[in-house]
């Protein structure tokens, strides 16, 4: 098992450009999560979904968008990039039902906007 | 969710044990103690988990007290590549929401 890629490792974006950064999973976990980590800080949750075609905004939404179109891939789309967004960002699963959970993060995504 | 605090940093001399403390003073019934820990700049890798009991695996041991308003994670052994930052995360039973905060920074000193 690959567990959690994604792509790419890193990447520049000039202010106002669009990207999506990819996730995917080979562990057949319902639950996906996207999180951004500034310099220094903990994680914070952007978006999660507990399945195809749901999802939900997790605490720090605003400027990106997802959609879960199926159970393996989990894509966190940045419209407008703004110097605010730099950050890492990691995508996460974990199995689903009623817990304990355990998460499984990818490597990460480095995002400069400059 | 209930809130965790962490002191920010700690220092262990390699070999010995490392003892990481949380306080989570507002956990609920159903919630569980997570500890994960991020390496350098990977992504966070876990560690083990607990809701009363103490627990134990091959990494690291748990001990949760019995009013569960704090606990402690020991790594019995350090070694340098235990060097990181090392979350404590409370947890409900349908745990779509971790919240991660800044954790503890542990230096394992050679």
């Amino acid at each position: 098992n690959a567990g959690v890629t994604q792509t790419p490792k890193f990447r520049i974006l000039k202010i106002g450009q669009s990207m999506t950064l990819q996730c995917t999973q080979d562990m057949n976990h319902n639950y996906m999560y996207w999180y951004r980590q500034d310099p220094g800080m903990g994680l914070k949750l952007i978006y999660y979904s507990v399945g195809a075609g749901i999802t939900d905004k997790g605490e720090v939404p605003n400027g990106y968008n997802v959609s879960r179109s199926t159970t393996e891939d989990f894509p966190l789309r940045l419209e407008l990039a703004a110097p605010s967004q730099t950050s890492v960002y990691f995508c996460a699963s974990s199995t689903s039902g009623t817990g304990p959970y355990e998460q499984y993060f990818g490597p990460g995504t480095r995002l400069t906007v400059t | 969710d209930a809130k965790t605090t962490q002191p920010t940093s700690m220092d262990c001399a390699e070999g010995r044990a490392a003892n990481l403390p949380c306080n989570h003073s507002t956990i609920s019934g159903n919630e569980y103690v997570y500890w994960y820990r991020q390496i350098h700049s990977q992504g966070p890798q876990y560690i083990i988990h607990g809701l009363k009991n103490n627990e134990t695996n091959e990494m690291a041991s748990l001990i949760i007290t019995e009013d569960r308003k704090s606990s402690t994670l020991i790594l019995p052994h350090a070694t340098l590549r235990d060097t990181a930052v090392y979350y404590c995360i409370v947890l409900g039973n349908y745990g779509q929401n971790f919240v991660f905060g800044p954790g503890t920074r542990l230096s394992v000193l050679p």
